[in-house]
C-alpha cells in the first residue's frame, strides 16, 4: 500500500514555465514533506522541506504549497530551467528522523527550451 | 561535494554468485541506510545502521546482510543473486535524530 503518491508520473514543460508537481498521502500522522532531486546517475538530495504547521514553504524558484486538511501537497517550480530536469520525490515522516522516511513514486520532470 | 561514497558504481554478474557493494560516509554522521531503487525508481528501505545496532530491518529477503565496521562504513552483501535484485543500490547517511538524508550516487546491480 503506497502510503505517498505522487502524480503526474511525468511532466514536460516549457522554459519559463511553472512546473507543478502533486503529492498526498494518508496517514494523518505525518507531519514533515521533505521534497528530494534526483538527476541521473546521482542519488536523491534535499530540495526544501515543509512541516505540517506551515502552508507553505519558499525557497527561490521552488514552493511547497500544503493542505493540511486535504493531506495534499504541491511543489512549484517558476520560471523552469532545463536544468531542473529531473526525479522529484515527495516524501513524508512522523515523529522525526530520516528512518521513518516514506517515500513517493517520484515525478520525472522535462524542460524543453 | 560528494560526502558519501559508494563502490562500485556498476556490477554485472550471474544468478547465484555473491556480491558486495561498499559505502563510506565523511559526513561524521552516526546512522547510515541502504535504500533499493526499482526500475520504476520506487525507493525502499532496507536496512539503517545506527552506531553498529541494526535499528530498521525491512522485510527484506535473507540473502541480503548489512556490514558496518564503523559508523562510517556500511557494506551490503548479496548472497546468492535472484534476477529480481536488479536495481540501484543507494547508501545513505543522517544523524539520527535528524530529518534529512544524504545519499551516495548508487551501485547499479545487473543479474543476468
Amino acid at each position: 500500500q503506497q502510503q505517498v503518491r505522487q502524480s503526474p508520473q511525468s511532466l514536460t514543460v516549457w522554459e519559463g514555465e511553472t512546473a507543478i508537481l502533486n503529492c498526498s498521502y494518508e496517514n494523518s500522522a505525518f507531519d514533515y514533506f521533505p521534497w528530494y532531486q534526483q538527476f541521473p546517475g546521482e542519488g536523491p538530495a534535499l530540495l526544501i522541506a515543509i512541516r505540517s504547521v506551515s502552508d507553505k514553504k519558499e525557497d527561490g524558484r521552488f514552493t511547497i504549497f500544503f493542505n493540511k486538511r486535504e493531506k495534499k501537497l504541491s511543489l512549484h517550480i517558476t520560471d523552469s530551467q532545463p536544468g531542473d530536469s529531473a526525479t522529484y520525490f515527495c516524501a513524508a515522516s512522523s515523529q522525526g528522523g530520516s528512518a521513518k522516511l516514506i517515500f513517493g513514486e517520484g515525478t520525472k520532470l522535462t524542460v524543453s527550451s | 561535494e560528494t560526502a558519501v561514497f559508494q563502490t562500485p558504481n556498476y556490477h554485472v554478474t550471474q544468478v547465484g554468485n555473491e556480491v558486495s557493494f561498499n559505502c563510506k560516509q565523511t559526513l561524521g554522521h552516526d546512522t547510515m541506510y541502504w535504500y533499493k531503487q526499482d526500475s520504476k525508481k520506487l525507493l525502499k528501505i532496507m536496512f539503517s545502521y545506527n552506531n553498529k545496532q541494526l535499528i530498521v530491518n525491512e522485510t527484506v529477503p535473507r540473502r541480503f546482510s548489512p556490514q558496518s565496521s564503523d559508523k562510517a562504513h556500511l557494506n551490503l552483501r548479496i548472497k546468492s543473486v535472484e534476477p529480481e535484485d536488479s536495481a540501484v543500490y543507494l547508501c545513505a547517511s543522517s544523524l539520527v535524530s535528524a530529518e534529512t538524508l544524504y545519499f551516495g550516487s548508487g551501485t547499479r546491480l545487473t543479474v543476468l
